[in-house]
């Protein structure tokens, strides 16, 4: 069975500050992808970012970046200098190689404040 | 561009009644899937599709019902609607190649 913990269910940060966002894994297969959505206010599911099991080279995009530790099972993701517009729920999720059916965490809230 | 679009984005109903959700991408995915997010409980899988003519239940799919008789489209079904499947119900499609899941905007049911 595969699992996905955010430990972190809120957090709140005032604008500009870092904040980093918390996910541990389980799973038993070899071959898996872990992504991160972004749940803004407005309500919508956004993909943000997919990694698989075989890539832990970091990744920066902007302002976002994603920790990926095999050894330590976290895929953690770090949002730089935030912004009002970075707040949202945030979710993990992680699939089986051939699954296709995603497991979720269950969403960490970030709220930034001007 | 390729989407996947829901309808109605808002409804409302009495116990009882049948409801049917849309749901239809222009991805040209073969994996479709719904969800329903309810606070506390985050994202649980309904029901899901592999392709047309293939459907197969996930965690929560008692009361609910779906048919795939085209790549495009994923009808959600609640036989009996009931108070406890008022909720915001997610459609999302996926290729084989990524695993990557493309969201609807939702469809935020209440249930009277």
């Amino acid at each position: 069975a595969q699992k996905v913990t955010q430990a972190q269910t809120e957090i709140s940060v005032v604008e500009k500050e870092d904040v980093t966002l918390d996910c541990v894994y389980e799973t038993r297969d070899t071959t898996y992808y872990l992504f991160w959505y972004k749940q803004p206010p407005s309500g919508e599911l956004v993909f943000l970012i997919r990694r698989n099991s075989f890539d832990e080279q970091n990744e920066i995009s902007g302002r976002y970046s994603w920790n990926f530790q095999k050894s330590t099972s976290s895929f953690n993701f770090t949002i730089t200098a935030s912004q009002v517009v970075d707040s949202a729920v945030y979710f993990c999720a992680l699939t089986a190689e051939g699954d296709y059916k995603l497991s979720f965490g269950a969403g960490t809230t970030v709220t930034v404040r001007a | 561009d390729a989407e996947i679009t829901q309808s109605p984005r808002h409804k409302i109903t009495e116990t009882g009644r049948q409801v049917t959700l849309a749901c239809h991408q222009t991805w040209n995915h073969n994996n479709m899937f719904w969800y329903r997010q309810d606070l506390g409980h985050g994202l649980r899988l309904i029901h899901y599709s592999y392709g047309v003519h293939d459907t197969n239940k996930g965690e929560v799919s008692d009361g609910y019902s779906v048919s795939r008789s085209n790549t495009e489209d994923l009808p959600l079904t609640l036989e009996s609607a009931a108070s406890s499947q008022t909720s915001v119900y997610f459609c999302a499609s996926s290729d084989t190649q990524t695993d990557t899941q493309y969201f609807g905007p939702g469809t935020r049911l209440t249930v009277l």
